[in-house]
């Protein structure tokens, strides 16, 4: 069974730092391309970020590129974010997602970015 | 970027209607397409993919339709688990784009 694991969210203050880690089991992580997606309170998803699978290709959003960093560790079939200056805006859940279909999706983590 | 747009925003329904969801891409995307459902406070469910494929596990009153710049999902007798937030998304380029969503509420 496929499984996704996003770990590291929590209350940081604006120009803070955050790292999110998910972990994955139940399929071949290293041929897999990923993507981190986000979701603000009540609104839509956003696709924030994407990795190859092995890790040659990354594209970013706009509206996160400079600060956020995306990594992949397939050894340890997990994949990062490491968020930096982080907004008020940047505010939200923060899902892994398998494939550019989205094919499975871990539960979230909630990052806050509040004083 | 491409821009995705669905419609409705929202609709009311009843049991054992028949629904349709539209998504419309700024520019043509050939069949890169996928739907997905959301139930709150639970993360996204991939549906289709390829415009018209079924992800595997997925019930058969769920199907996909379209090309280029339109598309459709279609869930017919709807129960009562099929209340949610359905969400297209564009894969043909990044970034990838979604459709603002459309919530399936019970009339």
């Amino acid at each position: 069974e496929v499984q996704l694991v996003e770990s590291g969210g929590g209350l940081v203050q604006p120009g803070g730092s955050l790292r999110l880690s998910c972990a994955a089991s139940g399929f071949a992580f290293s041929s897999y391309e990923m993507n981190w997606v986000r979701q603000a309170p009540g609104k839509g998803l956003e696709w924030v970020s994407h990795i190859s699978g092995s890790g040659s290709t990354i594209y970013y959003a706009d509206s996160v590129k400079g600060r956020f960093a995306i990594s992949r560790d397939n050894a340890k079939n997990s994949l990062y974010l490491q968020m930096n200056s982080l907004r008020a805006e940047d505010t939200a859940v923060y899902y892994c997602a398998r494939s550019r279909t989205g094919q499975n999706w871990g539960q979230g983590t909630l990052v806050t970015v509040s004083s | 970027d491409i821009q995705m747009t669905q419609s409705p925003s929202s609709l009311s329904t009843s049991v054992g209607d028949r629904v349709t969801i539209t998504c419309r891409a700024s520019q043509g995307i050939s069949n890169y397409l996928a739907w997905f459902q959301q139930k709150p406070g639970k993360a996204p469910k991939s549906l289709i993919y390829a415009a018209s494929s079924l992800q595997s596990g997925v019930p058969s009153k769920f199907s996909g339709s379209g090309s280029g710049t339109d598309f459709t999902l279609t869930i017919s007798s709807l129960q009562p688990e099929d209340f949610a937030t359905y969400y297209c998304q564009q894969y043909n380029s990044y970034p990838l784009t979604f459709g603002g969503g459309t919530k399936v509420e019970i009339k």
